[in-house]
């Protein structure tokens, strides 16, 4: 069975800086997704990256990039710039085709300080 | 337009009684789940439909019954409440399943608080 594994609860960053957030996964597959999800106490869960496991390319989104090593089965989230509406929970998600679920990690509670 | 859109968003109710959470997306997608969300914040599926059919049930109680009456409704029906289903329940959506998928888009979600 896929699990994902988020080492880090609680982190935090001064604004304006850079952060980097660690999430590891477990498969025997070849063919998958992977996304980075926030959720704000807003509570609304906000995709805000996701990487195709046959793209080599790691994607990118504004301030938002991943570092996908695929053979090491590790995923981080690069935040640069921090600002402050970046203050979150944020979830590291698996998906492989065909198996109707995505599957969570545990999730590290992002602070931005002012 | 809420493109996944559930309600209520909160619900407090006795222990014992009979409550539904609604959901629906204007997406056009085929999938639509059902995700449990515990005081930790752990993420849980429940439920997966694909085109108004049952997928997957991850060891959910009978109590927990959802139905799909087509493929842009997916509700939620929770019998004989308990103290230990309160958390915030997800409802999303994707399109795809085969061999290539989009990412979930998740409503709002709907705190449920038995007392």
């Amino acid at each position: 069975a896929q699990t994902v594994t988020q080492s880090q609860p609680e982190m935090s960053v001064q604004e304006a800086e850079t952060v980097t957030l660690s999430c590891t996964y477990d498969t025997s597959e070849n063919n998958y997704y992977l996304f980075w999800y926030k959720q704000p106490p807003s509570r609304q869960m906000i995709l805000v990256i996701r990487q195709e496991a046959y793209k080599q390319q790691n994607a990118t989104e504004n301030r938002f990039s991943v570092n996908f090593q695929k053979a090491a089965k590790s995923f981080s989230l690069k935040i640069s710039d921090s600002q402050l509406g970046d203050t979150a929970m944020y979830f590291c998600a698996f998906m492989k085709p065909g198996t109707y679920k995505y599957i969570f990690g545990t999730g590290t509670r992002l602070k931005v300080l002012a | 337009d809420t493109a996944v859109s559930q309600t209520p968003k909160y619900l407090v109710t006795q222990m014992g009684n009979d409550k539904s959470i609604k959901c629906e997306q204007n997406l056009g997608h085929d999938t639509m789940y059902w995700y449990k969300q515990d005081s930790k914040k752990f993420l849980k599926i429940m439920f997966s439909y694909n085109n108004k059919e049952l997928i997957i049930n991850e060891t959910v109680p009978n109590r927990f019954s959802p139905k799909s009456p087509d493929k842009a409704h997916l509700n939620l029906h929770i019998n004989s409440l308990e103290l230990g289903d309160s958390a915030v329940y997800f409802c999303a959506s994707s399109q795809g399943g085969g061999q290539w998928n989009t990412e979930a888009f998740f409503g709002q979600g709907t705190r449920l608080t038995v007392v």
